[in-house]
């Protein structure tokens, strides 16, 4: 089982949200984790967009706007990452990030689609 | 301002060998973590492993310990990536990425190598 696991794709209407999720194997807590996300346009490399422990463990990416936000649900040992008022520049793929057992860990990443 | 340019796409046969580079501007080389990232053609991304270009301080990922080479020439800013002998399944996009200083992820990126192992 892989240490992240991303739901393949996600639909949304613009202006609309979505909430992107990356899920912990299972015996790796979420909460212990800082997550970080990235955004990967195509033929470009990824963008660094947020980190996100806690609320009082958080930073935004430099120029990222404040539609994209991050959370975690303990119940799903998943960490969110929530975009709000979509636009069609948001289309793209989207990857979280952990740092675990001195290795960084990718999760399978998430194609988002505004449509 | 910070950059990391990196070389050129690559066409290569198997069992050749390359070294393909990243060369920092715009900041302390050698003050920052240098990482490599491998992302296969339309799949997702992987650490393959870091160099502290100040002292050459080197970890792999396990899946890619033995497989591959980093090491950085700090006189000219610069780390790199190499083969001995490549595979076409080392056909892939590579980036390299700076890490921030004390945190655990990855800032600036490189535009990417496009390496092509065919025969």
């Amino acid at each position: 089982q892989a240490v992240l696991t991303q739901p393949a794709s996600l639909s949304a209407s613009p202006g609309a949200s979505a909430s992107l999720t990356c899920t912990l194997r299972s015996g790796i807590n979420v909460g212990t984790y800082r997550i970080y996300w990235y955004q990967q346009k195509p033929g470009s490399p990824p963008q660094y967009l947020l980190r996100y422990k806690s609320d009082s463990d958080k930073q935004q990416g430099s120029g990222v706007p404040s539609r994209f936000s991050g959370s975690k649900d303990a119940s799903a040992n998943a960490g969110i990452l929530l975009i709000s008022g979509l636009q069609s520049e948001d289309e793209a793929d989207y990857y979280c990030m952990i740092w675990h057992s001195s290795v960084w860990v990718f999760g399978g990443g998430t194609k988002l689609t505004v449509l | 301002e910070v950059q990391l340019v990196q070389s050129g796409a690559e066409v290569k046969k198997p069992g050749e060998s390359l070294k393909i580079s990243c060369k920092g501007s715009g900041y302390s080389f050698t003050s920052y973590w240098i990482g490599w990232v491998r992302q296969m053609p339309g799949k997702g991304l992987e650490w393959m492993g870091i160099i502290y270009p100040g002292d050459s301080d080197t970890r792999y990922s396990p899946s890619f310990q033995g497989q591959v080479t980093i090491s950085a020439d700090k006189s000219i800013s610069t780390a790199y990536l190499q083969w001995s002998s490549l595979k076409a399944s080392d056909t892939a996009m590579y980036y390299c990425a700076r890490r921030v200083a004390g945190t655990y992820y990855f800032d600036y990126w490189g535009q990417g190598t496009l390496v092509t192992v065919s025969s």
